[in-house]
C-alpha cells in the first residue's frame, strides 16, 4: 500500500547542533520527495524538494539525501536555530491511477537556546 | 505573489450540520488539492483537481463530502452532515501542474461538537 514512515516523531537539540529526520517510502516508483515545515497554527511551507534523478540537494543550512535502493530519504539541518523549531513533514509521490503526494506523520523539532 | 487563500479560518458546528470551505489558489495554478489534517498527523489528500476536472477523489468520503472547482479557479469543499471525527484542519494547496511544488493555504480549523 501507499505508505510513508517518518522517524523520530520528536527530536530535541541544542542550538547549533545538527538535526536529522528520516523517512522511508513503500512505492518504488516514487520520484518526487518534498519536505514541509509547519510552525504552530501556520500553513505547511515547502522548504526543499528532491527528485529521484539526484542523490543529494543542499540549500544553505538544509540538505536532503535520497537512497532509492533502500527507499529512504533524510532531511539534515545544520547549525540549528530556535526558529527551526517546528513540525517537519516528508512526503513522497505515489502512483495509483494518478500521481499524488503521501505525507508522513511529521516530526516535532525543538531547538533549545 | 499572493498565496493560497482560504476562508473561513475557524468554524465550529454541531454534528449533523453542514459546512463549506472556500479556496482561491495561486493565480495560474492548474492543480488544486484539498487535504485533511487531523491533529498530530500529516495532511491526507481528499481530492485533487486539474483545472476543473477531478484527478483523484479516492479518499474522499463521498457520502458526506463533496467538492467542486467550477471554472477551474476557486474551489469549495462541503461536508454534510458533519460527524465528530471530521474535526480537523482542512488545507487547500495548489501547484502549477501536477504534484511538484505545491503551496498550502492557512487552512480552516473545523471543530464539530
Amino acid at each position: 500500500g501507499e505508505n510513508v514512515e517518518q522517524h523520530p516523531s520528536t527530536l530535541s537539540v541544542q542550538e547549533g547542533d545538527s538535526a536529522v529526520i528520516k523517512c522511508t517510502y513503500s512505492d518504488s516508483a516514487s520520484n518526487y520527495f518534498p519536505w514541509y515545515k509547519q510552525e504552530l497554527g501556520k500553513r505547511p511551507q515547502l522548504i526543499i524538494d528532491i527528485r529521484s534523478n539526484v542523490g543529494e540537494k543542499k540549500d544553505q543550512r538544509i540538505a536532503v539525501t535520497l537512497n532509492k535502493t533502500a527507499k529512504h530519504f533524510s532531511l539534515h539541518i545544520t547549525e540549528t536555530q530556535p526558529e527551526d523549531s517546528a513540525v517537519y513533514f516528508c512526503a513522497a509521490s505515489m502512483q495509483g491511477g494518478s500521481e499524488k503526494l503521501v505525507f508522513g506523520k511529521g516530526m516535532k523539532l525543538t531547538v533549545n537556546p | 505573489e499572493a498565496g493560497v487563500a482560504q476562508s473561513p479560518r475557524y468554524k465550529i458546528i454541531e454534528k449533523r450540520q453542514s459546512v463549506a470551505f472556500w479556496c482561491n489558489p495561486i493565480s495560474g495554478h492548474a492543480t488544486l488539492y484539498w487535504y485533511q489534517q487531523i491533529l498530530g498527523q500529516g495532511p491526507k489528500l481528499l481530492i485533487q483537481f486539474q483545472n476543473n476536472g477531478v484527478v483523484d477523489d479516492s479518499q474522499l468520503p463521498k457520502d458526506r463530502f463533496s467538492a467542486e472547482r467550477l471554472k477551474g479557479v476557486d474551489s469549495t469543499l462541503k461536508i454534510q452532515p458533519a460527524k465528530l471525527e471530521d474535526s480537523a484542519v482542512y488545507l487547500c494547496a495548489s501547484s502549477l501542474e501536477g504534484i511538484i511544488r505545491a503551496f498550502f493555504g492557512q487552512g480552516t480549523r473545523l471543530t464539530v461538537v
